[in-house]
């Protein structure tokens, strides 16, 4: 089965500042997806970024973008001028035909 | 666009009593999934239904969960007996299979609160 691994229980980031979520994965397959989403104190999971791994660009959506290391399977998450908003649990998840989820990093917003 | 809508949002029952949630899709959407979330960590996969067939439930503990998706739209996550370990948030999502099972972007609901006591 595959993991996927959060190293950062928690991470705090200053408003308007840049913040790194780590994320690391194991698998033997060669073409999957990764994703990062975001559930707030209410639990909807929203998804904010996704990347197919056959793609060598990293995806970017706004104050988000990632930095996808294919060969080291580390896919972390980047968000620029963090705003309170932004403030909440960040869950890494890839799939091959099964969804398979991290244990989160809870960021929070100081202003 | 409406969304995946789940029922009921809280539910508090004691162990060994039963419990039910039931999940409506997005429109149109061929994927259904189930999942756990215990506080602290990530979603498990509980169980995927393609259309109303079962795509993956390794992980659904058999001997009391069990999950039906009849005519393909509407699913029905049953607990029974409940034990306190089943204290958890039952997300339900949906995805429309439009770019093949492993791309597809997954949208989930507001998710269904339980406490076991």
């Amino acid at each position: 089965a595959q993991t996927v691994t959060q190293s950062q229980p928690e991470m705090s980031v200053q408003e308007a500042e840049t913040v790194t979520l780590s994320c690391t994965y194991d698998t033997s397959e060669s073409d999957y997806y990764l994703f990062w989403y975001k559930q707030p104190p209410s639990r909807q999971m929203i998804l904010v970024i996704r990347q197919e791994a056959y793609k060598q660009q990293n995806a970017t959506e706004n104050r988000f973008s990632v930095n996808f290391q294919k060969a080291a399977k580390s896919f972390s998450l980047k968000i620029s001028d963090s705003q309170l908003g932004d403030a909440a649990m960040y869950f890494c998840a890839y799939s091959d035909y099964k969804l398979s989820f991290g244990a989160g990093t809870t960021v929070t917003v100081r202003a | 666009e409406a969304g995946v809508a789940q029922s009921p949002r809280y539910k508090i029952i004691e162990k060994r009593q039963s419990v039910a949630f039931w999940c409506n899709p997005i429109s149109g959407h061929a994927t259904l999934y189930w999942y756990q979330q215990i506080l602290g960590q990530g979603p498990k996969l509980l169980i995927q239904f393609q259309n109303n067939g079962v795509v993956d439930d390794s992980q659904l503990p058999k001997d009391r969960f069990s999950a039906e998706r009849l005519k393909g739209v509407d699913s029905t996550l049953k607990i029974q007996p409940a034990k306190l370990e089943d204290s958890a948030v039952y997300l339900c999502a949906s995805s429309s299979d439009e770019t093949g099972v492993a791309g597809n972007t997954i949208y989930f609901g507001e998710g269904s609160w339980l406490t076991v006591v």
